[in-house]
């Protein structure tokens, strides 16, 4: 059964810097796309990155790009997301997803992790 | 890239059928036919309900049903039950390769 597991999540100021991580397990992440999506409190559903199977893809919303890069360390099962320069506005619940498909095309996503919260607060 | 529309809330009586629409552009829902559902109960996370238009995992119900016409994707939840009151999301491939979702629609169950 897969499991996707976050972590890294807490309170930082606006300006700062912050990695949050996802553990993959019951699946080699290396043949899937994987994606970062938040939720800020209340609100709906944001897409924010994507990283393809073989990491030579990645795109990103355009709310965060230059600012947040994600990446993949297949040898750990593990999926990380650096985000700098955060605001008030990335506040938000940070969900992992896997993607069925390579991470290239047509995405969706058939796993999901707990979440974790992300705060930027003065 | 704007969210995809939908609304904000829709309400049914256990046993009847409700359609939730998703409204989005020749950019993502009309070219592609890459659309996603999702179901979210409160304080959980969000739940594979359809792919591909109308493709089911097979761990879900077919109660549920998904199609699209032109701009237009729909999510039809048949034998409506207690369990299904969640929050619901549509989510389309776009033309710049990201994705959107929709603002989501809040599904009460009377």
């Amino acid at each position: 059964q897969a499991q996707l597991v976050e972590s890294g999540g807490g309170v930082v100021r606006p300006g700062q810097s912050l990695r949050v991580s996802c553990a993959a397990s019951g699946f080699s992440s290396s043949s899937y796309g994987m994606h970062w999506v938040r939720q800020a409190p209340g609100k709906g559903l944001q897409w924010v990155a994507v990283i393809s199977y073989d990491g030579r893809n990645t795109l990103y919303a355009e709310s965060v790009k230059g600012r947040f890069t994600i990446s993949r360390d297949d040898s750990k099962n593990t999926l990380h997301l650096e985000m700098n320069s955060l605001r008030v506005e990335d506040t938000a619940v940070y969900y992992c997803a896997r993607d069925p498909r390579d991470g290239y095309k047509g995405y969706y996503f058939d796993y999901w992790g707990q979440g974790v919260l992300v705060t930027v607060s003065s | 890239q704007s969210a995809l529309t939908q609304p904000a809330s829709m309400s049914g009586s256990p046993g009847q059928s409700i359609t939730i629409s998703c409204t989005g552009a020749t950019s993502d829902i009309g070219r592609y036919n890459y659309v996603s559902w999702y179901q979210q109960h409160p304080g959980k996370a969000p739940k594979l309900i359809i792919y591909d238009v109308s493709y089911r995992p097979s761990w879900i119900s077919n109660r549920f049903s998904g199609s699209k016409s032109g701009n237009t994707a729909s999510l039809t939840i048949s034998g409506l039950q207690a369990e299904d009151e969640a929050d619901f999301y549509c989510a389309s491939y776009t033309i710049s390769g990201t994705l959107v979702f929709g603002g989501g629609t809040k599904l009460t169950v009377l």
